[in-house]
């Protein structure tokens, strides 16, 4: 009953390091996506993906970029972190697209960079 | 997608049954009424969603009104655990894939 999974859920970075964030889920669903959410703000898109393969650019992208090798994997990666990118991040997963299919997040990953 | 207004908190007896209005008013035919929750420090946990009929699972039952202007969200028998942020979300096909507009919620407080 695994559902969405994040590795790690906490993490410190100093500005400029890189680092992946991992989401695994085991619902064989086709799309997955990475959210950032920051107080006030609500959930923001940052990229998604539609298929093994297929990555798309969400709502803030800039900063981010992501990889879906695996229909079971979507990485999210920072490639020189800001201290703008401290945020909590969710990962999801739906069947397919369409407003009849359901989002499931993750629990989240904090990251902290300083 | 179409906006939503929900209050802004209620409170709620432990063992009685909580019913968290939303307003979408200018929801259109082919748009869902989603519900998720989101316990302090963890991720949206998704509830119900429903487009036209009332709709229940294990968790809550989701009355949708018949002009589809409003849907209440009905916790038959809260507990401390039900203690959350719920959000009220319509989804349509516009925007891009995944977009989901979370707004401020209704903070939900059940008390022993």
């Amino acid at each position: 009953n695994a559902g969405v999974t994040q590795t790690p859920k906490f993490r410190v970075l100093k500005t400029g390091q890189s680092m992946t964030l991992l989401c695994a889920q085991d619902m064989n669903h086709e799309y997955m996506y990475w959210y950032r959410q920051d107080p006030g703000m609500g959930l923001r898109l940052i990229h998604y993906s539609v298929g093994e393969g297929t990555t798309a650019k969400g709502e803030v992208p800039d900063g981010y970029n992501v990889s879906r090798l695996k229909k079971q994997n979507f990485l999210l990666g920072l490639e020189s972190a800001a201290p703008s990118q401290t945020s909590v991040y969710f990962c999801a997963s739906s069947y397919g697209a369409g407003p009849g299919n359901t989002i499931y997040f993750g629990e989240g990953s904090w990251l902290t960079v300083v | 997608d179409a906006k939503t207004t929900q209050p802004t908190s209620m409170d709620c007896a432990e063992g009685r049954a909580a019913n968290l209005p939303c307003n979408h008013s200018t929801i259109s035919g082919n748009e869902y009424a989603y519900w998720y929750r989101q316990i302090h420090s963890q991720g949206p946990q998704y509830i119900i969603h429903g487009l036209k009929n009332n709709e229940t699972n294990e968790m809550a039952s989701l009355i949708i009104t018949e002009d589809r202007k409003s849907s209440t969200l009905i916790l038959p028998h809260a507990t401390l655990r039900d203690t959350a942020v719920y959000y009220c979300i319509v989804r349509g096909y516009g925007g891009s894939q995944g977009n989901l507009i979370f707004g401020k919620g209704t903070k939900l407080s059940v008390k022993p």
